[in-house]
């Protein structure tokens, strides 16, 4: 059956970094882009961006990433069937749940989701 | 960036009755609109993708409509444990969600 396991929660200072992983099983990793979505407290789902499990290519969302001037990156370790996400230079603001999900066979969906990460920015 | 609304914002209901929530796209989507379920503390689940195919294992109480930019997700016969936020999403030209319905018990 398909799994996406995350990290578990994190607690960082204002300027530091994190790298949330996002562990895959029961499908061929390299075959279905992974996405990103982030849900700060009490906000709507937004989405951060994707790579391409296959040869890495990433696409960020241009609001997003403007939003975060460009702290995001995402990257991917096939060999592990591991995706990652980065943010540096973290600020109270980006406190939220972040969540991969596997991008569907057809339309764009999202068909299954890790169970999300907690940054938690504070000094 | 395609803007998605849902309306309502909440929603109260009772077990057995039956729910439409509607979304409405700032632009045309064809019917690229998905509809998830969200639970406190819990990832969103799919539940309906192309805006009317219903994702497996997903119970057919539930039900979505639409093309374009109106789009409806109907929940037949509401059960207790169908009490969640719903959100909308267009997968159209990239991804936006809508700001989501609280349905809740009256």
């Amino acid at each position: 059956q398909v799994q996406l396991v995350q990290s578990g929660a994190e607690v960082k200072k204002p300027g530091a970094s994190v790298k949330v992983s996002c562990k895959a099983s029961g499908y061929i990793f390299t075959r279905y882009t992974i996405h990103w979505v982030r849900q700060a407290p009490g906000q709507r789902l937004e989405w951060m961006g994707w790579i391409n499990s296959g040869n890495g290519d990433t696409k960020y969302s241009q609001s997003f990433q403007g939003r975060v001037q460009g702290r995001v990156t995402l990257t991917r370790d096939t060999s592990a069937s591991t995706a990652y996400m980065e943010v540096r230079s973290l600020r109270p603001e980006d406190t939220a749940v972040y969540y991969c999900a596997k991008e569907g066979q057809f339309t764009g969906d999202f068909d299954y989701w890790g169970q999300g990460t907690l940054v938690t920015v504070s000094s | 960036d395609i803007q998605m609304t849902q309306s309502p914002s909440s929603l109260s209901a009772s077990v057995g009755d039956r729910v439409t929530i509607t979304c409405r796209a700032s632009q045309t989507i064809s019917t690229y609109l998905n509809w998830y379920q969200q639970k406190p503390g819990k990832a969103p689940n799919l539940l309906i993708y192309a805006a009317s195919t219903l994702q497996s294992g997903v119970p057919s109480r539930f039900s979505g409509s639409g093309s374009g930019t109106d789009f409806t997700l109907t929940i037949s016969s509401l059960q207790p444990e169908d009490f969640a936020t719903y959100y909308c999403q267009q997968s159209y030209s990239y991804y936006t969600f809508g700001q989501g319905t609280k349905l809740e018990i009256k």
